[in-house]
């Protein structure tokens, strides 16, 4: 099972939007709603900012949404913030052996 | 509130094995499946596999099958995820995850990881 596929990095101004994309196959992204996106600041653990697609978790900014198209998800942040600066991955559900399949990660730098 | 503290920073030789524990409070322990989840440095995350705390019952990632076990200790609220024939390249933070209800695919809260370092 390979990783799902994100940009290595994506960068944006504050006050700016910014969309993450992630893409798999109909195994994954494409056949099931399960996709969840986690963001992880430097030494810490990850924190999950959507799941199911598109829901929010208690306490979650409302800057971040997410949606999916065919195989490819995607994480917009809007209103960037210097505080959005972190590592983001997407991860989803997957008919394999392996379960949850994780992506490979983008760095989101506010410049 | 939910929080899991895992077990400390770990260095093992080539071949040995590892007992990372995760010890679980604010909630019903046996209610909600715990999920392990790898990050070498400076690499991605990578699912492990889950126990489900109430029966035992657990369920590999195909690549961990044959080495990897998890266990828990439902007296004390602590879930173990032991590694066996350990290498150099299974050097990396080893996290603890809760499924809420009815979730697939996403966990939350996470442990705050434990770094498990290989090295001759």
């Amino acid at each position: 099972q390979s990783a799902l596929t994100q940009p290595a990095s994506v960068s944006g101004s504050p006050g700016q939007s910014i969309t993450i994309s992630c893409t798999g196959t109909s195994s994954d992204v494409g056949g099931y709603n399960y996709v969840s996106w986690y963001q992880q600041h430097p030494g810490k653990a990850p924190k999950v900012m959507i799941h199911d697609v598109s829901n929010r978790p208690s306490g979650v900014s409302n800057r971040f949404s997410g949606s999916k198209s065919g195989n490819t998800a995607s994480l917009t942040i809007s209103g960037l913030q210097a505080e959005d600066e972190a590592d983001y991955y997407c991860s989803s559900y997957t008919s394999s052996s392996t379960l949850y399949v994780f992506g490979t990660g983008t760095k989101v730098t506010v410049l | 509130q939910v929080q899991l503290v895992q077990s400390g920073a770990e260095v093992k030789k080539p071949g040995a094995s590892v007992k990372v524990s995760c010890k679980a409070s604010g909630y019903t322990f046996t209610g909600y499946y715990m999920h392990w989840v790898r990050q070498a440095p400076g690499q991605g995350l990578e699912w492990m596999g889950w126990i489900n705390p109430n029966s035992g019952g657990t369920k590999y990632a195909q690549k961990f099958q044959g080495w990897v076990t998890m266990t828990r200790d439902t007296s004390i609220s602590t879930a173990y995820m032991e590694l066996s024939r350990l290498r150099s390249e299974d050097t990396a933070v080893y996290y603890c995850a809760v499924a809420p209800p009815a979730a697939i695919g996403w966990f939350d809260p996470w442990g705050q990881g434990a770094l498990v370092t290989v090295s001759s």
